[in-house]
C-alpha cells in the first residue's frame, strides 16, 4: 500500500517551533480535507492530536496546529516542551478503494 | 470512560493460527468502526482494516486482504483479529482503533493499548 511522505527526524529546542510535513498525492491528501495526526511516546499507543487537517480533540494543547497546501499537510508544535519527544504520524483518508494510509512517521527531538 | 482493551501478548510458532481481542467500552459499540493498525519491529503505522460491529461490514487493505480475518461480536462489544497460519512476518504489534465515519469522518480517535505477536519456531 502507498504510504505518505514524512522526513524521518526533526528537532528543536525548548521554546522553539518544529514542522513536520506530510506528502502525499491528490488521491489522498490533496483530494480531502480528512488529514490526522497521532503522537506515539516510545512504547506506548498512538495518541490523536489532529484531525480534519486543523482542528484539535480536547485536551490537546493549543501548541499543535495543522495545515495543508496541496497534497502536502504539516504540523507545527510551537513552545516545544520535553514531552513532545516523540514520533509523529500522519494519516489521510484516501477514497473508497484504498480507504486510509498512514505516513511514513517523524522522531522529535527536544534538544 | 471510552476506552479499547486488547487482549495480551501471543508467542506462536509459524503455521499456528490466532485470534486476538478489542473490548470496547464507555461508548454505543455499535455507533463507531473498529480499525486494526499493524506496527512491525522499529516501523510505522500500516492500516489493515476496519469493521462495523452493527451490522459487520468489513472492509480490507488491499496489503491485507486475504491474510488476515476481521470480525466482531456486537453482544460482546468486541472486536477481533485473526490468522489461520502464522508466518514469521505476522510479528509486530496489532493496535485497534475507534473510527468515526459520522460525526468527525475518518479519524481514528481512541486506540487500544496493542498486542505484541511473536512468531518464532
Amino acid at each position: 500500500q502507498s504510504v505518505l511522505t514524512q522526513p524521518p527526524s526533526a528537532s528543536g529546542s525548548p521554546g522553539q517551533s518544529v514542522t513536520i510535513s506530510c506528502t502525499g498525492t491528490s488521491s489522498d491528501v490533496g483530494g480531502y480535507n480528512y488529514v490526522s495526526w497521532y503522537q506515539q511516546h516510545p512504547g506506548k499507543a498512538p495518541q490523536l492530536m489532529i484531525y480534519q487537517v486543523n482542528k484539535r480533540p480536547s485536551g490537546v494543547p493549543d501548541r499543535f496546529s495543522g495545515s495543508k497546501s496541496g497534497n502536502t499537510a504539516s504540523l507545527t508544535v510551537s513552545g516545544l516542551q520535553a514531552e513532545d519527544e516523540a514520533d509523529y504520524y500522519c494519516s489521510s483518508y484516501a477514497g473508497s478503494n484504498n480507504l486510509y494510509v498512514f505516513g511514513t512517521g517523524t522522531k522529535v527531538s527536544v534538544l | 470512560e471510552v476506552q479499547l482493551v486488547q487482549s495480551g501478548a501471543e508467542v506462536k510458532k509459524p503455521g499456528e493460527s490466532l485470534k486476538i481481542s478489542c473490548k470496547g467500552s464507555g461508548y454505543s459499540f455499535t455507533s463507531y468502526w473498529i480499525a486494526w493498525v499493524r506496527q512491525m519491529p522499529g516501523k510505522g503505522l500500516e492500516w489493515m482494516g476496519i469493521i462495523y460491529p452493527r451490522d459487520s461490514d468489513t472492509r480490507y487493505s488491499p496489503s491485507f486482504q486475504g491474510q488476515v480475518t476481521i470480525s466482531a461480536d456486537k453482544s460482546l462489544t468486541t472486536a477481533y483479529l485473526q490468522w489461520s497460519s502464522l508466518k514469521a512476518s505476522d510479528t509486530a504489534i496489532y493496535y485497534c482503533a475507534r473510527l468515526d465515519l459520522f460525526i468527525t469522518p475518518h479519524v481514528f480517535d481512541i486506540w487500544g493499548q496493542g498486542t505484541m505477536l511473536t512468531v518464532s519456531s
